[in-house]
């Protein structure tokens, strides 16, 4: 039981460049999220999926786009890269799509975009 | 705008002592309360949780209290150990969505 992975862990980009963020949870969970991690932010939601089929805006999605692919993975797309989402990416899952339940996450993507 | 704040980047603790890590929100419609631990170059885990209709949840060393007319949130770890030094962060939850606190760094010193 591996939990939530995320792929790749380490990544450095040109400004321009497009990459894909990967993550799958084998705890069969319906909820899905990707998370930002800067400096003096905290984390912040950028989309997140509350089961297999659907797809939400969180609080940062501007510059990204997400696929709900099955109910074990959800990845996250930089079309165009900016310095700006320089940052560490967090996926996480949760059991139930209400959410109440404790999220559990992977152990991030750090990301840098020259 | 920040709906949950931690406004201690840091805080350090003498081993054995306890450890009060603070947490205030501005949301009223938050139902659910979590706090995370983090370790360096490792995603955060759960430590512990609590309803907004509770004002106390206990765990063993860790206590979360929750003030709702205050909208203020404390993780109370005794006693502290040098294990528990890490990067604290409070959450809460409305609807389908978490909203996180900037974290909180402690250390325990031995």
């Amino acid at each position: 039981n591996a939990g939530v992975t995320q792929t790749p862990k380490f990544q450095v980009l040109k400004t321009g460049q497009s990459m894909t963020l990967q993550c799958a949870q084998d705890m069969n969970h319906n909820s899905m999220y990707w998370y930002r991690q800067d400096p003096g932010m905290g984390l912040r939601l950028i989309y997140y999926s509350a089961s297999e089929g659907t797809t939400d805006k969180g609080e940062v999605p501007n510059g990204y786009n997400v696929s709900r692919l099955n109910k074990r993975e959800f990845s996250l797309r930089l079309e165009s890269a900016a310095p700006s989402q320089t940052s560490v990416y967090f996926c996480a899952s949760n059991p139930s799509p209400r959410g109440a339940d404790t999220q559990y996450f992977g152990p991030g993507t750090r990301l840098t975009v020259l | 705008d920040q709906q949950v704040k931690q406004n201690s980047p840091s805080l350090s603790v003498q081993e054995g002592r306890i450890s009060i890590l603070n947490c205030d929100y501005t949301n009223s419609m938050f139902d659910y309360f979590l706090w995370y631990k983090k370790y360096p170059a490792e995603g955060p885990t759960f430590l512990i949780s609590i309803s907004s209709i509770k004002d106390k949840n206990e765990d063993g060393r860790f206590t979360v209290f929750l003030n709702k007319s205050a909208k203020h949130l404390s993780l109370h770890i005794v006693p502290s150990q040098p294990g528990d030094s890490a990067v604290y962060f409070c959450a809460a939850i409305t609807g389908n969505q978490f909203y996180f606190g900037t974290g909180t760094s402690l250390t325990v010193i031995p």
